[in-house]
């Protein structure tokens, strides 16, 4: 079985220049969460979808939005790219009820931001 | 936002030893993960814990959910070289869907 899959694996962009990240949960799987891993540190959790709605957000400016689709896959965006958004940006998914609690990850993509 | 510690932060073992780490929060947690990460990759999940005094093992890994709900624990036995890592401990308090990662132990075996 496929697991959760991002793309792309890398980004360059220069500040202020607008991302897009997407992401696909594995087969089954309706929750779709994503976070932040700065180089040395855990995750930061940005925002959590289930069934196509927000269902959690963390410390974020409003300059990170996301959604999730009819497919359950995901979108992140970030507008208005900081030096300080160069990061890991993780996704990762999970089923509902009790297993919400086990998130898989995906492999991640590389944003840096020049 | 929680603060989740982890400790030791780095650990440098000889093969076959046994690991032990922890993890403890500032808050009740109700679920306890533990994940590793490879360099360049994304975390794995290992444990999932539910219960408070909940003991799992996962091969030669076992983890606890701590009986005040505020810490965990992850024990490795008889480590071998592919067990190097960083692995996080992660929690989630009663409300709300956030998870909280901790800061992480890097974990080395020495062939």
């Amino acid at each position: 079985d496929a697991g959760v899959t991002q793309s792309p694996t890398h980004l360059i962009k220069t500040r202020g220049q607008h991302v897009t990240l997407r992401c696909s949960p594995i087969s089954g799987h309706k929750s779709v969460s994503w976070y932040q891993q700065v180089l040395g540190q855990g995750p930061q959790f940005i925002f959590q979808y289930y069934e196509k709605e927000e269902r959690g957000r963390g410390n974020f400016p409003d300059r990170f939005s996301a959604r999730q689709f009819p497919n359950y896959s995901s979108e992140l965006n970030v507008n208005a790219l900081l030096l300080g958004d160069s990061a890991l940006y993780l996704c990762a998914s999970s089923l509902a009820g009790r297993e919400f609690n086990e998130q898989f990850f995906g492999p991640g993509t590389r944003l840096t931001v020049l | 936002g929680q603060q989740l510690n982890q400790s030791p932060q780095s650990m440098f073992i000889q093969e076959g030893e046994d690991v032990s780490m922890n993890c403890t929060s500032s808050s009740i947690f109700n679920t306890w993960l533990w994940y590793k990460q490879d360099p360049g990759e994304g975390p794995v999940l290992l444990i999932a814990l539910y219960k408070a005094g909940e003991l799992t093992s996962n091969g030669r890994l076992t983890a606890q959910f701590g009986i005040t709900r505020k810490d965990s624990f992850l024990n490795i036995s008889a480590s071998i070289p592919s067990d190097v890592g960083i692995y996080f401990c992660a929690g989630r308090v009663n409300t709300g869907n956030q998870f909280y990662f901790g800061t992480g132990t890097s974990l080395t075996v020495i062939p």
